[in-house]
C-alpha cells in the first residue's frame, strides 16, 4: 500500500528565506507527482505536476524536483513571502491506479 | 466554467438525515473525483468517475455512501442516514483525461452533521 509522508509537519520562516518541503513515498511505481497547496478553508490549487520520466518541474519561484528510484521529492521556494502562507501537499498517482495518495501536508508560516 | 465547482459550500444536517452534495467538473473533463478530508486527517480517496462510469468505488467508507455522474459532467455524492463520524469536507476534483493529467480541485463542501 502506497504512503506519502511530508516532513516537516510545520515550518516557520521569516520572509525573504529560500526553504525545502520534503515529500517521500513508498512505493516507487508511480505515474506521477503533483504538489498542491491549500488556504485555510479552501479547496487545492494545483501548483507543480512532475510526470515519473521527469525530473524537475519549475514555476516562478517554486521548483519541484522527483527521485522516483528512491522515493523522494521536494518543493523549492525562493524568496519566501507572507503569502506563502499555507498548507503544502503533495501526492503521487500509483501505477495501475487513476486515484492520488496524498501526504498529510507541511503547514508553512511565512512571518513579515 | 472556470473550475470545479461545488455546492452547497457549507452543510448542516441532523444525524440521520440524508444529503446530496454537488460537484460542476470543468468543461471537457472526463476524469471525476471525490475526496474527503476529516479533521486532522489527510485527504481520502473516495471514488473515481471516467465518463459516466466508476471504475474505481473502493473508498467508499460504507453502502450508505454512493455517487453518480451524469452526462459524463455533473456528479452527486450521496450520503444515506448520516452518521456524526460524516462530518468532514468533502472536495471534488476533475482532470482532462485521467491519470498523467494534471488535477484540478474545488473549493469543497464543509459537511457537519449534528
Amino acid at each position: 500500500k502506497q504512503e506519502v509522508t511530508q516532513i516537516p509537519a510545520a515550518l516557520s520562516v521569516p520572509e525573504g528565506e529560500n526553504l525545502v518541503l520534503n515529500c517521500s513515498f513508498t512505493d516507487s511505481a508511480i505515474y506521477n507527482l503533483q504538489w498542491f497547496r491549500q488556504d485555510p478553508g479552501k479547496g487545492l490549487t494545483s501548483l507543480l505536476l512532475i510526470q515519473s520520466s521527469q525530473r524537475e518541474q519549475t514555476s516562478g519561484r517554486l521548483n519541484a524536483s522527483l527521485d522516483k528510484s528512491s522515493g523522494r521529492s521536494t518543493l523549492y521556494i525562493a524568496a519566501s513571502q507572507p503569502g506563502d502562507s499555507a498548507t503544502y501537499l503533495c501526492a503521487v498517482t500509483q501505477g495501475g491506479s487513476e486515484k492520488l495518495v496524498f501526504g498529510k501536508g507541511t503547514k508553512l508560516t511565512v512571518n513579515p | 466554467g472556470a473550475g470545479v465547482s461545488q455546492s452547497p459550500s457549507n452543510k448542516v444536517t441532523e444525524k440521520g438525515k440524508d444529503v446530496e452534495l454537488r460537484c460542476d467538473p470543468i468543461s471537457g473533463h472526463t476524469a471525476l473525483y471525490w475526496y474527503r478530508q476529516s479533521l486532522g486527517q489527510g485527504l481520502e480517496f473516495l471514488i473515481y468517475f471516467q465518463g459516466n462510469s466508476a471504475p474505481d468505488k473502493s473508498g467508499l467508507p460504507s453502502d450508505r455512501f454512493s455517487a453518480e455522474r451524469t452526462g459524463g459532467s455533473v456528479s452527486t455524492l450521496t450520503i444515506q442516514r448520516t452518521q456524526q463520524e460524516d462530518s468532514a469536507v468533502y472536495l471534488c476534483a476533475s482532470s482532462p483525461s485521467g491519470v498523467g493529467t494534471e488535477a484540478f480541485f474545488g473549493q469543497g463542501t464543509r459537511l457537519t452533521v449534528v
